[in-house]
């Protein structure tokens, strides 16, 4: 069965340190991964997108790495800020064109 | 330009009324997606448009969930008498094409509360 397992469930820090999510899917054939944003009441939106070949990626402070022979990514949040608080959600495609397999994410709050 | 829009932002309805969920894509994308986000859990794929071709509906939960997009652009997800676990936040997606690479644009989301 299709599954993406993302943990920590929830995670607090204070605001300029780092923080690591982490992903596990099982999906096959696997297409490629992203990394969406969820701010409260707000639709996801787009991190990172990677595919089979890449094993990092970065978009700012955000920087995505995928190790498709284990079938786990990470996220790692540098300097986080008060709003990068929202919850984080790993997706992966299966096949081109069809649904996204979603993660129930990892809610992150950021306190000062 | 402007993004993916739905309506209504919050709908309240009583047990076994129809409700209907509207999703403006983003002018241009040609594939459309509907997904269920129930709380604590992640988001459910429901069904996804592409051009002009029949619709994937593998991941509608019942008979009583259906949706329809007209002139490849609007759609709408209608839910025939609603029950209290129909109660999430419904999500609307476009792409540009249905590439797998092809990020998805999120709208906001219609909260639906069943009572």
């Amino acid at each position: 069965k299709n599954q993406v397992e993302q943990s920590p469930q929830s995670l607090i820090i204070l605001e300029g340190k780092n923080c690591t999510l982490q992903c596990n899917y099982t999906v096959s054939p696997f297409s490629n991964l992203r990394w969406y944003k969820q701010d409260t009441g707000r639709g996801p939106v787009s991190l990172t997108i990677m595919t089979f070949s890449e094993n990092t990626k970065s978009n700012g402070r955000y920087t995505a790495t995928l190790d498709a022979d284990t079938k786990q990514s990470s996220l790692h949040i540098t300097a986080s800020q008060l709003s990068d608080s929202a919850s984080y959600i790993c997706v992966v495609s299966a096949q081109a064109g069809t649904a996204l397999i979603f993660g129930k994410g990892t809610t992150l709050s950021v306190s000062s | 330009g402007a993004g993916v829009s739905q309506s209504p932002s919050n709908k309240v309805t009583e047990k076994g009324k129809d409700v209907e969920l509207r999703c403006d894509p983003i002018s241009g994308h040609t594939a459309l997606y509907w997904y269920r986000q129930s709380l604590g859990q992640g988001l459910e794929f429901l069904i996804y448009f592409q051009g002009n071709s029949a619709p994937d509906k593998s991941g509608l939960p019942s008979d009583r969930f259906s949706a329809e997009r007209t002139g490849g652009s609007v759609s709408t997800l209608t839910i025939q008498r609603t029950q209290q676990e129909d109660s999430a936040v419904y999500l609307c997606a476009s792409c540009q094409w249905a590439g797998g690479h092809n990020e998805q644009f999120f709208g906001p989301g219609t909260r639906l509360t069943v009572l």
